[in-house]
C-alpha cells in the first residue's frame, strides 16, 4: 500500500515549456486534490476532483488543467510553465468530505 | 475571501514545556477542523482531526475549538525535540451551496523549534 504518489519529484522548466505533474492514490478514494506551496505560505488549492468523472477549479486554476483519468490517477498540466509557477506541487486524496486527507511526497518545480 | 490565520510564528519553547498554537477563521458555517504537521521538504501529515466544540485530547496533543469564537487551538505538552516543524491549520469551508467538497482552506503556518 503505497498511499499517494507522485512523478516525477523534482522538475525544471524554461519558461514557455510544458509539463504533467502525476499522482495516484492506492486507497480507493472518492476524492482528490491538488495544492501548491510557496515559501512562507500554507497550501493553497489549485484544482479538485470530487469523484471520478469529476473537476473543479480551486483557489488559484490559472495556468493549470487537470485531468481525473480514473478513480486512483489525477494529473496537473502546466500548458506554458511561467517562473511564478515555481512551487512545490502536493496531490491528496480523502474518501469522504469530511475525513483526513492524505498527502503525496510532492514535485518541486523550478521555472527559468 | 474566506480566511484562515495563525499566529505568527517562530515560537521556541524548551524540552518539556507546553506549545500552544493558535488559528482564527473567518468563515462561521465552516464544520470540520484539522492540525498537519509538516517536517522540513516533507509533505503535510494529520495529528488532530476536531469537528465540536470543546477540547479532544490524544496522547500530548490537545485540539480545542470554540466556533462562537471561530478560534481553534492545538496544544503539545511536555515538547520533545522531534516535535520541531511547521504546524498547519486547515478549515473545511462550505461553499454557496452548503457543500465543502472537502476543500481545505490553509494558515500560513507556525514554525515550531523545541530546544534541549
Amino acid at each position: 500500500n503505497a498511499g499517494v504518489t507522485q512523478t516525477p519529484k523534482f522538475q525544471v522548466l524554461k519558461t514557455g515549456q510544458s509539463m504533467t505533474l502525476q499522482c495516484a492514490q492506492d486507497m480507493n478514494h472518492n476524492s482528490m486534490y491538488w495544492y501548491r506551496q510557496d515559501p512562507g505560505m500554507g497550501l493553497r488549492l489549485i484544482y479538485y476532483s470530487a469523484s471520478e468523472g469529476t473537476t473543479d477549479k480551486g483557489e488559484v486554476p490559472n495556468g493549470y488543467n487537470v485531468s481525473r483519468l480514473n478513480k486512483r490517477e489525477f494529473s496537473l498540466r502546466l500548458e506554458s510553465a511561467a517562473p511564478s509557477q515555481t512551487s512545490v506541487y502536493f496531490c491528496a486524496s480523502q474518501t469522504g468530505f469530511q475525513e483526513t486527507q492524505y498527502f503525496g511526497p510532492g514535485t518541486r518545480l523550478l521555472v527559468l | 475571501q474566506k480566511e484562515v490565520e495563525q499566529n505568527s510564528g517562530p515560537l521556541s519553547v524548551p524540552e518539556g514545556a507546553i506549545a500552544s498554537l493558535n488559528c482564527t477563521y473567518s468563515d462561521r458555517v465552516s464544520q470540520s477542523f484539522f492540525w498537519y504537521r509538516q517536517y522540513s521538504g516533507k509533505s503535510p501529515e494529520l495529528i488532530m482531526s476536531i469537528y465540536s466544540n470543546g477540547d479532544k485530547e490524544d496522547g500530548r496533543f490537545t485540539a480545542q475549538l470554540n466556533k462562537a469564537s471561530q478560534y481553534v487551538s492545538l496544544l503539545i505538552r511536555d515538547s520533545q525535540p522531534s516535535d520541531s516543524a511547521t504546524y498547519l491549520c486547515a478549515v473545511n469551508m462550505l461553499d454557496a451551496g452548503g457543500t465543502s467538497y472537502g476543500k481545505l482552506t490553509f494558515g500560513q503556518g507556525t514554525i515550531l523549534t523545541v530546544h534541549p
